[in-house]
């Protein structure tokens, strides 16, 4: 039982280029979500999905994209890689039964060049 | 719109002294309150949520609904709770979080 996954662990980019980051899960959770974590602004969340096929934007969606194709698994697209996104990146799991809360994944350690 | 705020950025105590990380909300609706930890080269974990009114690791948090606040509380601070402790608010749908800017927490011996 792994929990929440992600990979990869580290990444950098140049400005332009693009990647994705993958989360997944092995809890049969429903919702998942990505979050990015910078210094003095806490967690931020970028895009969640309540259930599997769908998918909404959160507080900060800017070039971002995302992809949910299944219950296990939720993406996340950086087209043209920029500065400002250089930052650690946390998917996470909502569990609404029990703890009733959410689970994170490692977090994946960008930096764009 | 919902937000959290955590004034300060780093904490720093001795050994056996009083813990007490500040959390203040603003939410029009009646919210749920959590407390998350990140030690470090590990995972965001959840601590406590305000509902379950429990203490974990000697940490307790008391929902004030009239100063709207949330602080995080502990008798005696031990060398092990050194940390980045974040607050967290759900309100509305999604089961969305909104997080706190994060506090530093240091414990000294």
């Amino acid at each position: 039982n792994a929990g929440v996954t992600q990979t990869p662990k580290f990444q950098v980019l140049k400005t332009g280029q693009s990647m994705t980051l993958q989360c997944a899960q092995d809890m049969n959770h429903n919702s998942m979500y990505w979050y990015r974590q910078d210094p003095g602004m806490g967690l931020r969340l970028i895009y969640y999905s309540a259930s599997e096929g769908t998918t909404d934007k959160g507080e900060v969606p800017n070039g971002y994209n995302v992809s949910r194709l299944n219950k296990r698994e939720f993406s996340l697209r950086l087209e043209s890689a920029a500065p400002s996104q250089t930052s650690v990146y946390f998917c996470a799991t909502h569990h609404a039964f029990g703890t009733d809360t959410q689970y994170f994944g490692p977090g994946t350690r960008l930096t764009v060049l | 719109a919902q937000r959290v705020t955590q004034p300060e950025k780093l904490l720093s105590v001795f050994k056996g002294a009083p813990v007490e990380l500040k959390c203040n909300y603003s939410y029009s609706g009646s919210p749920e309150l959590f407390w998350y930890v990140q030690y470090s080269r590990q995972r965001l974990q959840l601590l406590l949520r305000h509902i379950s009114r429990e203490s974990i690791k000697g940490f307790t948090a008391d929902l004030n609904k009239g100063e709207t606040s949330f602080h995080l509380k502990k008798p005696f601070a031990q060398e092990e709770d050194s940390a980045m402790y974040y607050c967290a608010l759900r309100g509305g749908g999604g089961n969305k979080l909104t997080f706190g800017t994060g506090t530093q927490l240091k414990v000294e011996l």
